[in-house]
Order: structure tokens, then sequence, then C-alpha cells
């Protein structure tokens, strides 16, 4: 089965400075995506960035990256130059790529990003 | 291009009544289609899995005769809350797979009911 531990349920960060949010998972699986969401207060989930299992390189999005480390089974999210509009849940989370491919979640950090 | 909907996007019901929601892949065919629900500062949580053609597949604790699932096409998933209680007051969230792609998995926007 597969787990996915967020150990943050909050983070508070200021305006223009980077901020990591902690994400840890757990599975049997060799092959793996891993992915990270913004849900703002009005509910919506917002892709942010992917990585794969079999991925060497850190994947990165604009501002997001995503500090892959496969043997300490982490992926970490790090959110540089934060901005006002950073302010929301971010969830972690990891999909299976045989089966049903769905999707397990993290319970998630809300992230304030403060003036 | 990927874009999920969901109707309606918030609903207010009575105890006893059934209330069904809606998920339209708008531009590409989902063979599968994922129902998700999310309590009040939790995560989301799945619920079940929608193929296309054949019954859902449900999570465990999750009553499919209370949750009706109905994947009649390839664009276009419902979920059925029978008999809805209080307690079934949540966000439902939809995400439709499209098979081309890495990230594949695409939600709706959500759907908030409320049961009185």
């Amino acid at each position: 089965a597969q787990k996915i531990t967020q150990t943050q349920p909050g983070m508070f960060v200021q305006e223009k400075e980077a901020v990591t949010l902690d994400c840890t998972y757990d599975t049997s699986d060799q092959s793996y995506g891993l992915f990270w969401y913004k849900q703002p207060s009005s509910g919506e989930m917002i892709f942010l960035i992917y990585q794969g299992s079999y991925d060497e390189q850190n994947a990165t999005e604009g501002r997001y990256s995503l500090n892959f480390q496969k043997a300490r089974k982490s992926a970490n999210l790090v959110i540089s130059a934060s901005q006002l509009g950073d302010s929301a849940m971010y969830f972690c989370a990891m999909r299976e790529n045989t089966g049903r491919r769905a999707l397990t979640f993290g319970s998630g950090t809300r992230l304030q990003v403060q003036p | 291009g990927a874009v999920v909907s969901q109707h309606p996007s918030w609903v207010i019901c009575k105890s006893g009544t059934s209330v069904k929601i809606e998920c339209r892949s708008l531009d590409f065919q989902a063979t599968t289609m994922f129902w998700y629900r999310q309590f009040p500062k939790q995560s989301l949580m799945l619920m079940a899995t929608s193929n296309e053609g054949s019954k859902a597949t449900y999570e465990q604790g999750v009553e499919k005769d209370k949750f009706l699932i109905n994947h009649a096409s390839l664009t276009l998933s419902t979920l059925t809350v029978t008999s809805a209680h209080p307690e079934d007051s949540s966000f439902y969230i939809c995400s439709a797979r499209r098979s081309q792609g890495i990230y594949e998995q695409y939600f709706g926007p959500g759907t908030r009911l409320t049961v009185t």
C-alpha cells in the first residue's frame, strides 16, 4: 500500500523568500509518479509539478522545484520567491503506475505568505 | 486543453433526498474517472474508480449503494448520493484520466454538498 506523509500542517514564509514543503512516501512499487498540487480556498486542485520515479533530474516548473531523493523516499517542494498568491493548501500525491493509476494524497500543508 | 467540468458547483439538499453530480471531460476522452471526497481541513480521499462501460470500483468503507456511480460515456461520469444525510456534507472532486501524457489526471473544480 502507498502512503504519503506531510509532517508540516502549517508553514509561514515572508514574501520573496523561498520555502520548502516536506513530503515523504512509502511504496513497494518501482515505477511511480509524484505530484504536488495547490488548493486555494476556492477548492480547485491546481497541478504544480511532477516527478517520475525513474527521472534522474529534479523537476522544475518556473518557481517550483521538486527535491527528489529516491533513497530517502522524499519529494520536497521548493517554492522560490514566494508571492502572496502562493498562500494555499499544498498536497503531495503519489500515483501508482499500474492498475487504477489513482492518486494517494498526503494530509497537506497550509502555506501562508506574509508581506 | 484537458479541461474537466463539474456540475453543480454547490448544492444544498434536505436529508433523505438524492443528489446527482456530473463530471465531464470537455476536450478529451476519459476511459477512467476518479471520485474523491474531501472533508473540511482534510485531504482528498479516493472514493471510487469509474471506468466507461463497466461497474465502478469502490474503496474500502465506501458504500456502493449510497454512492452510485455511472460512467455512461467517455466524457461523462455521474455520482449520485442517495438518501443523503448531514454526514455526507463534503467537497466532492472528480478527476479524469487522459490516456496520453505523463500527467494524465485532470481535476474538476469540485462540488460542495451541504445536507440539511
